[in-house]
């Protein structure tokens, strides 16, 4: 099955810097990556997704890229806040193949200003 | 549109015991999947229901177990309780589970074992 692999476990930038997490996963039939944003005490909230169609995606600060060959794909943070800071999942699944979403082990993100 | 709905959303019991742990999806959404969530292990996959079928099960001993019901509602169940077994439970659900569907989570049942 698929085993989804995050660093670093832990993460802190100052206000302002860029912030990038990195996953690599073992399915190579895995087709769909999303990222999770879970604040303290509340739900996980989706972020960004990529398929495996796309290289690139960005959303205004945050920015995830694919790399399918190396099986790796990361999140990119710029002009981190302190509202940024909170619990960041990733995930990767064959959603065609209706597989099951698996979950790295999460980075939490401190942003000091 | 009401989001993912965990009852209840705190409960303590005592090992040896079990329990019964609710999940109402989101209106349409037909798969439901199952997440433990612990310090330092993230979100472990537990099992996947769809249209009342279980479609994944994740490497959980059978003291594990889930249902799915025709309004696509699902439950979890857990036997024997063991301290390890503390923890938030978490479901989420998808709108078919397959193609460009997000999942979409609840706030999860705190379950504390004494």
């Amino acid at each position: 099955g698929e085993n989804v692999e995050q660093h670093p476990s832990t993460l802190s930038v100052q206000e302002g810097d860029s912030a990038v997490i990195k996953c690599t996963y073992s399915d190579s039939a895995s087709n769909y990556f999303p990222w999770y944003k879970q604040e303290l005490g509340k739900r996980p909230q989706l972020i960004i997704d990529i398929r495996s169609n796309v290289g690139e995606k960005k959303d205004q600060r945050i920015a995830v890229t694919l790399n399918k060959t190396a099986k790796h794909f990361s999140l990119h943070i710029t002009e981190t806040q302190p509202e940024d800071s909170a619990v960041y999942f990733c995930a990767a699944s064959n959603r065609q193949a209706g597989t099951a979403l698996i979950f790295g082990k999460g980075t939490t993100l401190s942003v000091s200003s | 549109k009401a989001g993912v709905t965990q009852t209840p959303r705190y409960l303590i019991k005592t090992r040896g015991q079990q329990v019964t742990l609710s999940c109402s999806p989101i209106s349409g959404h037909r798969s439901v999947s199952w997440y433990q969530q612990t310090p330092g292990q993230g979100l472990q996959f537990l099992f996947e229901y769809f249209s009342e079928t279980q479609r994944n099960k994740g490497n959980f001993p059978g003291r594990f177990s889930g249902r799915q019901f025709s309004n696509s509602r699902s439950e979890m169940n857990v036997s024997t309780l063991e301290l390890g077994d503390s923890a938030l439970y978490l479901c989420a659900s998808s709108l078919d589970g397959a193609g460009n569907q997000p999942q979409h989570f609840g706030d999860g049942t705190r379950l504390s074992i004494l």
